[in-house]
């Protein structure tokens, strides 16, 4: 199983709203990611856990708020978005640890901010 | 992303062959990429290469590095309307683990 899976895939969530954003894989990766991406941009690095530990935050505003529970899961908790967050996120995964990784993408989930 | 650069598009015919290039700055070892992203799609992952090697051959797909020039290539051998999508080229050093640098993708428009 090389699948990595994202829900909701579309999500349309006014300015007060509190929503979250889930991403599951079965590949025994222990690095997971969440990217942002524009249309026609190439994706933009948010969050990176590795062994459940954020080990990345690229100064990504509170609003966002990523959530690691267990090596397979990967949540974003989003809450009081502004509409420039309207974007496809993805997740991806790798193996982790040292060394080069190949990343392995979800396809994403559109959000829409009203 | 601005240590990886790509051509935007590319248009070729059905049947012919694709050649997508891309350039990169850092001198560190370092993988190098190639994702593809279809229409309301997550980026697939192609092939990679790391960048001791010169050539890697994967099916269709060809991928040649000139270290020298820091110029990375991707060919689609016998291309079809399939496979136009965007294509990225990416690069991940060591001393970033985790992270990888995008380039801003080359739109492949496969005519008929």
């Amino acid at each position: 199983d090389t699948e990595v899976t994202q829900t909701p895939k579309h999500l349309v969530m006014g300015m007060t709203n509190k929503k979250s954003l889930k991403c599951e894989q079965h590949m025994g990766h222990r690095a997971m990611y969440w990217y942002k991406q524009k249309a026609k941009k190439p994706p933009e690095l948010m969050f990176v856990y590795s062994y459940e530990k954020l080990s990345i935050n690229e100064s990504v505003p509170s609003r966002f708020s990523p959530e690691c529970p267990n090596s397979s899961l990967l949540n974003l908790h989003l809450h009081a978005l502004q509409p420039e967050d309207s974007a496809l996120y993805l997740c991806a995964s790798s193996h982790g640890g040292a060394g080069f990784y190949e990343q392995y993408f979800g396809p994403g989930t559109r959000l829409t901010v009203t | 992303g601005e240590d990886v650069e790509q051509s935007l598009f590319l248009s070729v015919r059905e049947g012919d062959s694709s050649v997508i290039n891309c350039t990169y700055t850092d001198s560190s070892s370092t993988y190098l990429y190639w994702y593809k992203q279809e229409p309301g799609a997550g980026l697939q992952l192609l092939t990679y290469i790391f960048s001791n090697m010169d050539m890697k051959q994967d099916q269709r797909l060809t991928v040649l590095l000139n270290k020298k020039d820091k110029h990375l290539s991707l060919r689609i051998a016998d291309t079809q309307t399939g496979d136009s999508a965007i294509y990225f080229c990416a690069k991940q050093a060591p001393s970033n683990a985790g992270k990888s640098t995008f380039g801003d993708g080359t739109t492949l428009t496969v005519k008929p």
